[in-house]
């Protein structure tokens, strides 16, 4: 079957780096996507990676690799308005988006 | 219209009753999608569509059905709502089938009682 594995709650203090990692397993993959969710909110891109190594992008940074079905996403410099919950979700065979429950992020001053 | 509307924007229905939830884009996107999230869990697909005049099923599409007449609409239709049917919807919108970036309407919140 598919399954996506991450935290569900993690909490970090303003202005510190905080990685959230991602276990997977799908049938077939065509990349790893992340997205942020505010509450209440639609979610929004964050990055994508389909081959293995660090992509970064601002504070923001997303690591694969493929052969261990492991991502995670790395936030530098935390800011209080990174309080979300950060969505997990790999592509399959289908190019079906298969979705993680989500981390939620606490960051405190 | 700016990227993708959804409406509307949270309704209380009573059980029984059919409801449609409104979705359009403007983006052009030919692929689209619907989407429900639920406390706990991740985002699960309802229906999708890869193309105007195409749909299909879903991890999730048992009571809903959509359609697909042009490349902008693509409303969902609960025919006779139930109360597991409460949730937040989401329509989504990507600029064509395959590994490109969602694009998210603001979500629907209905409840069914």
């Amino acid at each position: 079957g598919q399954n996506i594995d991450q935290p569900t709650e993690m909490t970090a203090t303003e202005g510190a780096i905080v990685q959230i990692n991602c276990t997977y397993q799908t049938s077939g993959f065509n990349g790893l996507f992340w997205y942020q969710q505010h509450a209440g909110e639609a979610p929004t891109f964050l990055s994508y990676n389909v081959l293995d190594g660090l992509e970064e992008k601002g504070r923001f940074s997303s690591f694969l690799s493929r052969s261990k079905g492991y991502s995670y996403l790395l936030l530098k410099e935390l800011q209080m308005k990174d309080s979300a919950s950060y969505l997990c979700a790999p592509m399959d065979s289908n190019y079906q988006l298969i979705w993680g429950a989500g981390t939620k992020l606490i960051i405190k001053p | 219209i700016a990227g993708i509307t959804q409406a509307p924007t949270s309704q209380i229905l009573a059980a029984g009753r059919r409801m449609t939830l409104r979705c359009t884009q403007d983006m052009r996107h030919n692929a689209m999608y619907w989407y429900r999230q639920d406390l706990g869990l991740g985002l699960r697909l309802i229906h999708y569509s890869n193309t105007a005049g195409t749909t299909g099923k879903g991890e999730v599409p048992d009571g809903y059905s959509v359609s697909r007449a042009n490349t902008d609409d693509f409303p969902l239709t609960l025919a006779s709502a139930v109360p597991s049917q409460t949730s937040v919807y989401f329509c989504a919108s990507s600029d064509k089938e395959g590994a490109t970036e969602a694009f998210f309407g603001q979500g629907t919140r209905l409840t069914v009682v």
